[in-house]
């Protein structure tokens, strides 16, 4: 399967507790992207990067919210001292660049439930 | 499974039959626009694209539509089927700008 995997599919997890989700985008795609959709909603961006760098953040990306990239590959989003307000599915998208509009892949997502 | 159609607007339609889905958008620069399908339990996944110097774009069973006068995104699936029964997304950008995505119509095929 050469599409955007994500890991854990689900994750539930105690309030207070940090979580860390993977994502490993498709293999050629320079950009890679977190998105965050909570039920009846559509998906909310969240940050960016092209290769390693982060080159954009949303104002809903709390300081409790970090997003790696380190070598340019897969990418790490990690929530730290979860509340009951991130329960949502976490997505990951890659798209190839510098493409100026091109469009976005997504993986199946990581489900955080917060309890 | 968990569902992703909670309020969402809700089209239903006959197998066979012409479904067509809208989506207005707001930003007038928007110049880039795509639909995406999304089934419960997995992401979105991509139909069709159109740049905004075109007005109609054609893909396999699709037609996407762009009126920029009025701001009107449609979304026309010939034939449907019952596998084409999920939630539907429209998104849009401008320049560098990234995707930021509308609320979603939930497309239901009866056999």
């Amino acid at each position: 399967d050469t599409g955007v995997s994500q890991d854990p599919r689900h994750k539930i997890t105690k309030r207070g507790q940090n979580v860390t989700f993977r994502c490993d985008p498709i293999s050629e795609h320079n950009r890679l992207y977190w998105y965050r959709q909570t039920l009846g909603q559509g998906p909310e961006f969240l940050t960016y990067f092209q290769n390693e760098a982060q080159l954009e953040k949303s104002r809903l990306l709390s300081d409790r919210f970090s997003a790696e990239r380190p070598k340019g590959s897969f990418s790490t989003l990690e929530i730290q001292r979860t509340e009951q307000g991130d329960s949502a599915m976490y997505l990951c998208a890659s798209s190839p660049a510098p493409a100026l509009n091109s469009p976005l892949h997504f993986g199946n997502g990581t489900r955080l439930t917060v309890t | 499974g968990e569902s992703v159609g909670l309020h969402l607007p809700t089209l239903s339609v006959q197998e066979g039959d012409n479904s067509i889905i809208n989506c207005a958008y707001s930003n007038s620069a928007s110049d880039y626009f795509i639909w995406y399908k999304q089934e419960s339990g997995k992401g979105p996944q991509f139909i069709i694209d159109i740049r905004s110097n075109m007005d109609k774009r054609q893909g396999q069973r699709v037609t996407v539509l762009l009126n920029k006068t009025v701001k009107h995104l449609s979304l026309q699936i010939a034939a449907t089927q019952p596998g084409d029964s999920a939630v539907y997304f429209c998104a849009e950008s401008s320049g560098y700008s990234t995707l930021t995505f509308g609320k979603g119509t939930m497309l239901l095929v009866s056999p």
